[in-house]
Formats: C-alpha cells, sequence, structure tokens
C-alpha cells in the first residue's frame, strides 16, 4: 500500500530565516505531488505541483519554492520566511490519471 | 478567484438526520468531482468521488451528486453521527487534469 510522509509536524522559525519541508511517497512509482497550506480559517491553497522530477508548476508567484530531487520525494523551501508564511502546509500525491489525492499529516508552520 | 466556493461555513445536524453540504464550481469545463473530511491538525481524507458522466454516487452513508446545469454539488450524509463532525472540503480537478482546487471548507457538528 502506498504511504505518504512530511516532517516535521511542528516548526516554530524567526521571520527571515529559511525553510525546508520534506515530504516522501512510499509504494508507488512516478506519481504527482502537490504542496498545499491552509492559513487561519481559510481554505485549501495550491501551491506547487509536479508531474515528474524537475517538472514544476507553481500555482502562486510568493516566497516559496519547491523541488523534486527525486521520483517520490517532494521538498519545500524558502530563503527568508515572512509572517505571512505562517500557515498549515500539506503535501499530497496522486496517481497520473484522474485519481483522488492523498494528503499527509501536514506540518504547522509559526513565524515569529 | 475562488475556483470553488462553499459558502456555508458552518452547519449543525442532530444525529441521526441528513447532513447536506454543498458546494459551487465556477468552470463548466470541470469534470472531476471530490469531497474531503478533515480533522483538526490532520491531512484531510478522501471521502468520494463523481465524475461529470454521473449525477450521482453513492458509498455507504454518504452520496454526492452533481448538477451539471448549475455547477453544483453537494455531500448527503445519512444517518449522521457524532464521528462525522470535521470540517469537509469540496474539490475540483482543473481542466489541465493535474491541478486539485479546494472550497474554503463547511464545518459540520453533529450533535449527539
Amino acid at each position: 500500500s502506498q504511504t505518504i510522509h512530511q516532517w516535521p509536524a511542528t516548526l516554530v522559525q524567526p521571520v527571515g530565516s529559511p525553510l525546508s519541508l520534506e515530504c516522501t511517497v512510499e509504494g508507488t512509482s512516478n506519481p504527482n505531488l502537490y504542496w498545499y497550506r491552509q492559513a487561519a480559517g481559510r481554505g485549501l491553497q495550491l501551491l506547487f505541483y509536479s508531474i515528474g522530477i524537475d517538472q514544476i508548476s507553481s500555482e502562486v508567484p510568493q516566497n516559496l519554492s519547491a523541488s523534486r530531487p527525486q521520483d517520490r520525494q517532494f521538498i519545500l523551501s524558502s530563503k527568508k520566511l515572512l509572517l505571512s508564511d505562517s500557515g498549515f502546509y500539506l503535501c499530497a500525491w496522486s496517481r497520473q490519471a484522474r485519481t483522488p489525492l492523498h494528503f499527509g499529516n501536514g506540518t504547522r508552520l509559526t513565524v515569529t | 478567484d475562488q475556483q470553488v466556493k462553499q459558502n456555508s461555513p458552518s452547519l449543525s445536524v442532530q444525529e441521526g438526520r441528513i447532513s447536506i453540504l454543498n458546494c459551487d464550481y465556477t468552470n463548466s469545463m470541470f469534470d472531476y468531482f471530490l469531497w474531503y473530511k478533515k480533522y483538526p491538525a490532520e491531512g484531510p481524507t478522501f471521502l468520494i468521488s463523481i465524475s461529470s458522466i454521473k449525477d450521482k454516487n453513492e458509498d455507504g452513508r454518504f452520496t454526492v451528486f452533481l448538477n451539471k446545469s448549475a455547477k453544483h454539488l453537494s455531500l448527503h450524509i445519512v444517518p449522521s453521527q457524532p464521528g462525522d463532525s470535521a470540517v469537509y472540503f469540496c474539490a475540483v480537478l482543473g481542466i489541465t487534469g493535474n491541478q486539485f482546487y479546494f472550497g474554503t471548507g463547511t464545518s459540520l457538528t453533529v450533535i449527539p
């Protein structure tokens, strides 16, 4: 069966510090990978998605970037965090065809 | 520009009664629709989906209805149980077939 791992679960970072959130998927190959953010009281905002290694699309221009160094690894980064980057970050995967997204347990990021 | 809208931020229902959650979308080209359930501090869990060739899909206590002409879908939960208390998100698959867009969520409370 497929599993998705996302870490860390919680993170408190000062403004201006860098960020690296990692996500890995097991039990499948060549998945579509996604990063979402849920800000307080808001819905799920699509940040990045990837249909293959080094194929990453950005939905919202902002302070964040994503990379996919391996088939089942997806990394969300920032060089300098802003207060507005606080939120609940979720990694997700899907198969290539029209099938549901499956989410990790999320990372609660607080920028102070 | 919000492509998927859930206009009711919250809903309270008595245990055993029917819960009806609603969702509207803007683009008639969308053809795959999903519902997710989310508990606090966890990732969303897939519940049920429907493609545009159908107008109803049923899975146990959960039924999703799709009205393409109105660009509206709904989730019916019957009978509602206290464990159903959570935030429910509807989602659509974007026209390129890779992006999933989510609504802002409806918080359901089932009262024992």
